[in-house]
């Protein structure tokens, strides 16, 4: 069963850079069918898709984020990273990984990870 | 990408039926048929419960379905059921590889 594990600083300090890796267990990350995605969830509020990394490590992001956003992926240690520079307040949010499966000709969101809060403060 | 259109709130007694819409435009939601419903308890990651506008995920209960018609999908709840109770969020491809979310539903059940 794919499981995903979110890792990474819970702080970050305004204009610095937020890092985080996703590890993939039970299963294989090197996969046509599948794209390796973030998705963010500011406190009490809706979901956001901030981008997805194929195992080629082609990457696409949110336009609204595209110029600070950067995920690449390191099929040796099967896992994905997000790297999100010049953070501000408004960046805090629970920050999700999840595989895109696109088996069957359509896409979706599934597993998730738990999910990790990073709150952006001095 | 402008976030897809769900209304904010729904509710339903127990053993009620409660459909949830999600509005979007013909570069997403009415362009493709990658369109995909999460269930969230508070606290909890997003729970696949449909893909492909229509289709279950296994061990999703068969009381959830999905429908588009336009640029419209919706989200069915039939027999309403406590453990119903949660946030739900609709999802498309919007082209070129670029994805986009609803706001969210906040399901009640009375």
């Amino acid at each position: 069963q794919l499981q995903l594990q979110e890792s990474g600083p819970g702080l970050v300090k305004p204009s610095e850079t937020l890092s985080l890796t996703c590890t993939v267990s039970g299963g294989s990350i090197r996969s046509s069918s599948y794209q390796w995605g973030w998705i963010r969830q500011p406190p009490g509020k809706g979901l956001e898709w901030i981008g997805n990394v194929f195992y080629s490590g082609s990457a696409y992001y949110n336009p609204s984020l595209k110029s600070r956003v950067t995920i690449s992926v390191d099929t040796s240690k099967t896992q994905f990273s997000l790297k999100l520079s010049s953070v501000i307040a408004a960046d805090t949010a629970v920050y999700y990984c999840a595989r895109t499966d696109c088996s069957g000709g359509s896409c979706r969101f599934d597993p998730w990870g738990q999910g990790t809060l990073v709150t952006v403060s001095s | 990408q402008s976030a897809l259109t769900q209304p904010p709130s729904a509710s339903g007694s127990p053993g009620q039926s409660v459909t949830i819409s999600c509005t979007g435009t013909s570069s997403d939601v009415g362009g493709y048929n990658s369109v995909s419903w999460y269930q969230q308890h508070p606290g909890k990651a997003p729970k696949l419960m449909i893909y492909e506008v229509d289709k279950r995920p296994s061990g999703v209960p068969d009381r959830f379905s999905g429908s588009k018609s336009g640029n419209t999908a919706s989200l069915t709840v039939s027999g309403l059921q406590a453990e119903d109770e949660a946030d739900y969020y609709c999802s498309s491809y919007a082209g070129s590889n670029i994805w986009v979310f609803g706001g969210g539903t906040k399901l009640t059940v009375l």
